[in-house]
């Protein structure tokens, strides 16, 4: 089984529309990221959390929020879908959270805003 | 602030040639530096990482890079490229000292050909 899994792992919504994308991890990591994939910009950072109280924004949260449930589970939302978030998101995990840590992604999850 | 800049978005070689995929970096303080490949339909994978103990770094699939600190570069080569490393390609920096986060170039397509 896969130790980063993504739900769904595509979707089509329309603008205007609330949606969630889960991610779940069985690493045992306490760090959790999500990014977005646009053609040409390679990854940006959306959110991090280092633990299930402690959230952070990254590089372009504005339209987006999370939730940390659990260590192992970190949902991102849009709380209404925009066409220029349709996007390739991935959910992303690490150990210590130390800069030389090597993240573990998520094999993502393609949005479509129409 | 930091950045990555991939040299080439695409770049096309035949199969058993050499694989020379660019990756310059700009850190305000000592950076630690990923090589991550992208199969089609698949998340983010490591290839090999710098953490500061040897300049040459050797990583999966017969993959290497080296840290040339004074061209503030971090090229990935292969000496024969194989049909199968038909991917993307991201080279990331995460800035030492601090937490893991990581700063993607825009990626470089690598195609192979018979």
């Amino acid at each position: 089984d896969a130790d980063v899994t993504q739900t769904p792992r595509n979707r089509i919504t329309k603008t205007g529309k609330r949606i969630m994308l889960e991610c779940s991890q069985t690493k045992g990591h306490d760090r959790m990221y999500w990014y977005r994939q646009d053609p040409g910009l390679g990854l940006r950072l959306i959110y991090y959390s280092f633990d299930v109280k402690d959230i952070n924004k990254g590089e372009i949260s504005d339209g987006y929020s999370v939730s940390r449930q659990a260590q192992a589970k970190f949902s991102l939302s849009l709380e209404s879908a925009i066409p220029n978030q349709t996007a390739l998101y991935f959910c992303a995990t690490s150990g210590a959270g130390l800069a030389q840590e090597t993240q573990y992604f998520g094999p993502g999850t393609r949005l479509l805003v129409l | 602030a930091q950045s990555v800049t991939q040299l080439g978005s695409h770049v096309s070689v035949s199969e058993g040639a050499l694989v020379l995929l660019r990756c310059n970096y700009s850190s305000s303080v000592p950076p630690y530096l990923f090589w991550y490949v992208q199969y089609p339909n698949q998340g983010l994978q490591l290839l090999l990482k710098y953490t500061s103990a040897a300049t040459l770094v050797k990583g999966i699939n017969g993959f290497e890079a080296e840290f040339k600190k004074s061209e503030t570069s971090f090229h990935l080569t292969k000496p024969s490229a194989h049909m199968s490393d038909a991917a993307e390609y991201f080279c990331a920096v995460s800035p030492s000292g601090g937490y893991n986060k990581l700063i993607f170039g825009a990626g470089t397509r690598l195609a192979v050909h018979p």
